[in-house]
């Protein structure tokens, strides 16, 4: 069975602040994917970013980058120089062999306070 | 711009009455999908549509029936549901057949059930 943890229900920071989100994941797919989406108060599910388990390269998009360790089973999203647009919920997921299938964690609420 | 849009953006109904949320997809794929998500929780999937035919029913009640009438639309057909059906019910696309593949998600319909 396919879990993903995102041990922090709610984060508050004050703009400007960084921030990281921890995802852990459990999986026995050898294949596997993850994924990033963040929930504005508005409730659309917005894409932020797709890591095969074959590339543990880390990735930077503007403020924001991700951190795969296979090792430790770990996808941690931190954004840099946060700003109260970043307010939302952000889940982590995953998708292995059972197609079609996501597996979400739980949702980490972030605040950024001005 | 989303290129997933859903409505009614709202809506809220009786117990005793039927309705529909429709959602429609520009972005070409062959996979459509319905999530209900309850407050301060993660989308739980609800039906899975390839191609044109249901794929996956992760054993809905008969009350929420599905159709996809073709591979740009997707609708929700709602009779008799019960209050704790209220909810934000997000429609996603993806291209179909590969676990890698990204969902997209539309902005959901929020549905109030009296």
């Amino acid at each position: 069975a396919q879990k993903v943890t995102q041990a922090q229900t709610e984060i508050s920071v004050v703009e400007k602040e960084d921030v990281t989100l921890d995802c852990v994941y459990e999986t026995r797919d050898t294949t596997y994917y993850l994924f990033w989406y963040k929930q504005p108060p508005s409730g659309e599910l917005v894409f932020l970013i797709r890591r095969n388990s074959f590339d543990e390269q880390n990735e930077i998009s503007g403020r924001y980058s991700w951190n795969f360790q296979k090792s430790t089973s770990s996808f941690n999203f931190t954004i840099t120089a946060s700003q109260v647009v970043d307010s939302a919920v952000y889940f982590c997921a995953l998708s292995g062999t059972s197609y079609g299938k996501l597996t979400f964690g739980q949702g980490t609420i972030l605040t950024v306070h001005p | 711009d989303t290129e997933v849009t859903q409505t009614p953006k709202h809506l809220v109904m009786g117990m005793t009455n039927k309705k529909s949320l429709k959602c429609e997809q520009h972005m070409g794929h062959r996979a459509m999908y319905w999530y209900k998500q309850k407050a301060k929780k993660p989308p739980e999937l609800m039906f899975v549509y390839s191609y044109e035919k249901l794929s996956i029913n992760e054993s809905v009640p008969s009350r929420f029936s599905p159709e996809c009438p073709n591979s740009s639309l997707l609708n929700l057909h709602l009779h008799a549901l019960q209050p704790e059906d209220s909810a934000l019910y997000l429609c996603a696309s993806s291209q179909p057949g590969l676990a890698e593949e990204t969902q997209y998600f539309g902005p959901g319909t929020r549905l109030l059930v009296l």
